[in-house]
């Protein structure tokens, strides 16, 4: 069982729509999450940060922790056409976020 | 774009060459790390240096050697590569003495004939 699964899509939705990618672990150990946004032959970008349980809103963007259901997602508002990326989950254990735990990737396509 | 920077962004090199990847930090940041990401697969950890001392070597083939002669600079020598290796190749950093995460750079992409 790979300790990270994220469906890989692609995913395609109309411009506006609310988006949700979603990765779960197996790890109870981690403790902190991340999702990195990959535009198409560009490096990862860090999108959003967080660290335990809850939600954590940064503009059109939310990420959720369930650590009882060991679930992470990641919602887009208002989907734009440049939110046409790849996005990649990202976890680690205890201040050890040296090595992070990367999921495969969710291929995000919005059309106008 | 990022401070984190990266050369040559595309290679390509047959399995007898020997090349270097290059990978240079603006962030101010004690901890680099070297990258493989392969189609439909996770980022593939390979090394990590923390004040420029090896740290973390992921069961990487030997063809592939790093180096990192300071903070902000971080090399991955490339030698008799098999095809398979060809992939995107992305180096990251972080300050290693904060909980903060990694950043990346763009990448290169190698193709090995």
């Amino acid at each position: 069982q790979k300790e990270v699964e994220q469906d890989p899509g692609p995913l395609s939705v109309p411009e506006g729509a609310i988006v949700s990618l979603n990765c779960t672990y197996s790890n109870s150990a981690f403790q902190y999450f991340m999702w990195y946004r990959q535009y198409s032959r560009k490096g990862p970008e860090l999108l959003m940060y967080t660290y335990s349980s809850g939600n954590k809103e940064d503009g059109r963007f939310t990420a959720q922790v369930d650590k009882s259901s060991k679930y992470i997602s990641l919602f887009i508002r208002d989907s734009q056409p440049s939110d046409s990326a790849t996005y990649l989950c990202a976890m680690s254990a205890n201040e050890d976020t040296d090595k992070l735990i990367f999921g495969t990737g969710t291929r995000l396509q919005v059309f106008p | 774009e990022t401070g984190v920077t990266q050369t040559p962004r595309h290679l390509v090199m047959g399995m007898t060459n020997k090349k270097s990847l290059k990978c240079e930090q603006h962030l101010g940041h004690n901890a680099m790390y070297w990258y493989k990401q392969s189609a439909k697969k996770p980022l593939e950890l390979m090394f990590v240096y923390n004040f420029k001392e090896q740290t973390e070597n992921n069961s990487v083939p030997s063809r592939f050697s790093p180096e990192c002669p300071n903070s902000s600079h971080l090399f991955l020598h490339l030698h008799t590569l098999q095809p398979e290796d060809s992939a995107l190749y992305l180096c990251a950093s972080r300050h290693s003495t904060s909980t903060d995460t990694q950043y990346f750079g763009p990448g290169t992409r190698l193709t090995v004939l």
